[in-house]
């Protein structure tokens, strides 16, 4: 398998509370990805990291933060989760810009 | 903005047929190209890829890129029930920036 694990799969969590998902790679790879993926919406990018400690922002950012400390983990944390952050969340992990993403296997998260 | 269009669907075709998903980007400059196959309730999976202008072939699925016109295209030949799953078109606009996803066409193969 492409080495690639997002945990938890599934959590529900209350309004209000902060949350964390991660991700973990086993392939070395220096870029990883998280993206959201909503009914009409499609995937949409929230943060992206390039090395370990190096990250952006992506379309969706408000209200995630992510940090990258050591190059096999990615983490995306909800500060205050909100209703309008119930989603799928996917990590994906890549090589280089040229090359195509390899994809967790998701967490659904539902924020009640 | 950078823009990855594509249809929505559904688009229905019979068994055996030949499915033609397509996309269209906003920027004459990108340079990488992929389909991702997605089935419900499942992560995205990367069937093909592509880099320069003309077709691109494995197995039963081609490729098409036509940059001038800034599309790129998807055949999926003989298609089977198994092909049905959401099919999204990914650019890459420059090095290494993220890819920009379109939201994806639902291919339903009817037996």
């Amino acid at each position: 398998d492409a080495g690639i694990t997002q945990s938890p799969r599934h959590k529900v969590t209350e309004t209000g509370t902060p949350v964390t998902l991660r991700c973990h790679q086993t392939e070395n790879h220096r870029y990883m990805y998280w993206y959201r993926q909503d009914p009409g919406h499609g995937l949409r990018l929230i943060h992206y990291s390039y090395g370990v400690k190096d990250t952006d922002k992506g379309e969706v950012s408000d209200g995630y933060s992510v940090s990258r400390s050591k190059t096999e983990d990615f983490l995306l944390t909800l500060e205050s989760a909100t209703s309008s952050q119930t989603s799928v969340y996917f990590c994906a992990i890549s090589v280089g810009g040229r090359d195509g993403y390899t994809f967790g296997s998701g967490t659904r998260l539902t924020v009640v | 903005q950078k823009e990855v269009e594509q249809n929505s669907g559904p688009l229905s075709v019979p068994e055996g047929a030949i499915a033609s998903l397509n996309c269209t980007y906003s920027d004459r400059g990108s340079q990488s190209f992929f389909w991702y196959r997605q089935y419900s309730g499942k992560s995205p999976e990367l069937i093909m890829s592509i880099y320069s202008n003309g077709d691109k072939e494995d197995g039963r699925f081609t490729a098409q890129l036509n940059k001038a016109s800034q599309y790129v295209s998807l055949l999926i030949r003989d298609s089977q029930p198994s092909d049905s799953a959401t099919y999204l078109c990914a650019v890459n606009y420059s090095g290494n920036t993220p890819l920009v996803f379109g939201k994806g066409t639902r291919l339903s193969v009817i037996a």
